[in-house]
């Protein structure tokens, strides 16, 4: 099975600041990587797929970025709304695996 | 409007069966692989299976190959997930998802507890 190692596991971010998450596979996924926010208490949403398209409707903020092996979700400029649980999930091959999460706070 | 509507999660005790549904509207049911996905209380999320857009094809994680089937039913656009001898850690929040590539996951409904414990 492929494994994602997520980091960091908790961020604590002030308004306005851009974060970086990192996805790190065991193998090469070739850009089949996902970014997910779940907020709590809720469904996740799909805000990048294929390494770095923006899903319809997700803030122009968001972005992903990286090949192979590594990747990396980056949101330019914090905002209130963007408190959440953060997920990669890649869809290289079966068994489909995510990260282990990223628990995003507002400072 | 994209709609995912689960249900059928319930308590049931270890070693017994339950049949998860997933109602799905404003999209074409039938043009699109679906998927479950599963989330253990305070966990991350854990893919549970896909099935082709006919049915034909389907995959499982290890932990469940052999007791869950998933499977659907275009003309009445409904996923559905067999799960049998189930287990205390099959206990979680079960979400259908669209599974089309490349944005797997698009769309997702608002989840089912299912709940194993005597």
């Amino acid at each position: 099975d492929i494994q994602m190692t997520q980091s960091p596991a908790s961020l604590s971010a002030s308004l306005g600041e851009t974060i970086s998450i990192e996805c790190r596979a065991s193998e090469d996924i070739y850009s089949n990587l996902a970014w997910y926010q779940q907020k709590s208490g809720k469904s996740p949403q799909l805000l990048i797929y294929a390494a770095n398209r923006l899903q319809d409707g997700v803030p122009s903020r968001f972005s992903g970025s990286g090949s192979g092996t590594q990747y990396s979700l980056k949101i330019s400029g914090m905002q209130p709304e963007d408190e959440g649980d953060y997920f990669c999930l890649q869809g290289s091959k079966f068994p489909w695996t995510f990260g282990g999460g990223t628990k995003l706070e507002l400072k | 409007e994209v709609q995912l509507v689960e249900s059928g999660g319930v308590l049931v005790q270890p070693g017994r069966s339950m049949k998860l549904s997933c109602a799905a509207s404003g999209f074409t049911f039938s043009s699109f692989p679906m998927a479950w996905v599963r989330q253990a209380p305070t966990k991350g999320l854990e893919w549970v299976a896909t099935i082709s857009t006919s049915g034909g094809s389907t995959y499982y994680r290890d932990s469940v190959k052999g007791r869950f089937t998933i499977s659907r039913d275009n003309a009445k656009s409904t996923l559905y997930l067999q799960m049998d001898s189930l287990r205390s850690e099959d206990t979680a929040t079960y979400y259908c998802t669209t599974a089309g590539y490349p944005n797997w996951f698009a769309y997702w409904g608002q989840g089912t507890l299912v709940t194993v414990s005597s």
